[in-house]
Order: structure tokens, then sequence, then C-alpha cells
């Protein structure tokens, strides 16, 4: 079965630092891999998502990300954050060759950005 | 604009009463999802459907069910059989085949008390 691991369940950062929120998965087969981003009491909005192709994923808001078959990784980076990057984020897999699956979360990993 | 729509925002019921958090889509997508988030918990999947009139268990249906007679809606019933209802609830959709990821609405939080 598929599983995603978030390493940090929280991510302290001081503005305009680098980020790297961590995530590991579990599948035998190929996968899509997907990271989300949830603002308090909101739904979560698509940052980027891998399907094939270029290892390097970028995403809105100036996030990018890099899939490692081999250490089946999918590790979330910004240069520089600010304030508003202050959110939960979330990364999901799911298996490319079923259709009728739905998406796994990881458990999350709060990201707080202080000036 | 197309979205997904949920209702409503905060929901507070006595135990032991049913209730039913609405959940609707104009994105002409096939697949409709609920979820549940508790904090540190992440995201757990209750039910989805792929298709009209058909729908399967997640890894925590006990105590919900859903019904899916129109494409643009799946409500879900969060029934007195659930022991730990007060919860935020997602409902989001999706294209067949994942690959365009899913779609959220704004989601529901319910407290029982």
């Amino acid at each position: 079965a598929q599983s995603v691991t978030q390493l940090d369940s929280q991510v302290p950062v001081f503005e305009e630092a680098p980020v790297e929120l961590r995530c590991n998965y579990s599948s035998s087969v190929s996968v899509y891999l997907f990271w989300y981003v949830q603002y308090p009491n909101q739904g979560l909005q698509l940052l980027l998502k891998y399907l094939s192709g270029s290892t390097l994923v970028k995403g809105i808001n100036g996030f990018e990300a890099e899939f490692n078959k081999s250490q089946t990784s999918f590790h979330l980076r910004k240069p520089s954050v600010h304030i508003s990057d202050t959110a939960e984020y979330f990364c999901a897999v799911s298996d490319q060759g079923q259709a009728g699956t739905a998406l796994i979360f990881g458990k999350g990993t709060t990201l707080s950005v202080s000036s | 604009d197309g979205g997904i729509t949920q209702s409503p925002k905060y929901l507070f019921r006595k135990e032991g009463q049913n209730v039913t958090l609405s959940c609707e889509q104009n994105l002409n997508h096939d697949a409709m999802y609920w979820y549940r988030q508790d904090p540190g918990q992440g995201l757990r999947l209750i039910y989805y459907s792929q298709i009209v009139n058909d729908f399967q268990k997640g890894d925590i249906a006990e105590g919900y069910s859903v019904s899916r007679e129109k494409k643009e809606s799946f409500p879900l019933t969060v029934t007195s059989a659930q022991k730990n209802p007060t919860a935020f609830y997602l409902c989001a959709s999706s294209i067949t085949g994942q690959s365009g990821g899913y779609t959220f609405g704004s989601g529901t939080r319910l407290t029982v008390v």
C-alpha cells in the first residue's frame, strides 16, 4: 500500500531564509506526486505536481520540488520565504496506473515564518 | 467561475443527531471525495465516488454515509454512530485519473456538543 511521510511536523524559519519541507513516499509502482498548501480554516490549494518528465517541478508562489525516484522523495523548497508563506503544507501521492483510487496525504508540515 | 462549494462553513449539533454536510461542484468533474482533518493527523479519506450512483469506502467510513445522485453533488451524512464527529471536513473533486490533482472546497467545521 502507498504511504506518505512528511519528516517534519513543524518548521520555524526567519523571513527571507531558504526552506525545505521533506516528503518521502512508499510505492512499488509509478506515482503522481503533489504538494498542497492550507491557510487557517480554508481548503487546500495545489502548489505543484509531478506527473512525468523533468524531475524539477516549479509551482506557484516561488515554490519548487524535486522528484528523486531512487530515494522515493519529493521535497519542497523555496529560496526565500515571506511571512505570508506561513501555512500548513501537505504532500500527496497517487498510483499512476489506478485511476479509481484516491490521493494519499501525509500528516502535514506547519511552516512558521517570523520576522 | 467554476469551483466547489461546501456549506455550511460552521455547524453545531447535539450528540446523537445526524447531520448532513453539503458539497456542490460546477467543474464538470467526475470524481468527488470526502476527507476528515484532525490536528496532527493530516487528511483521512472517508468516502469517494468516481461516477454517479457509485461510491467506495475510504479508510474511516464507519459512522458516515454518502450519496451521489447527481454529478454535481456529493453530500456527507455524519450519523450518530460516529464516535467522535467533531472535526474539519473537506470535500474535493477531480477529473478521472488523478493527474490533475484535486480542487478542494473551503471546508465545514463540525462541532458536536
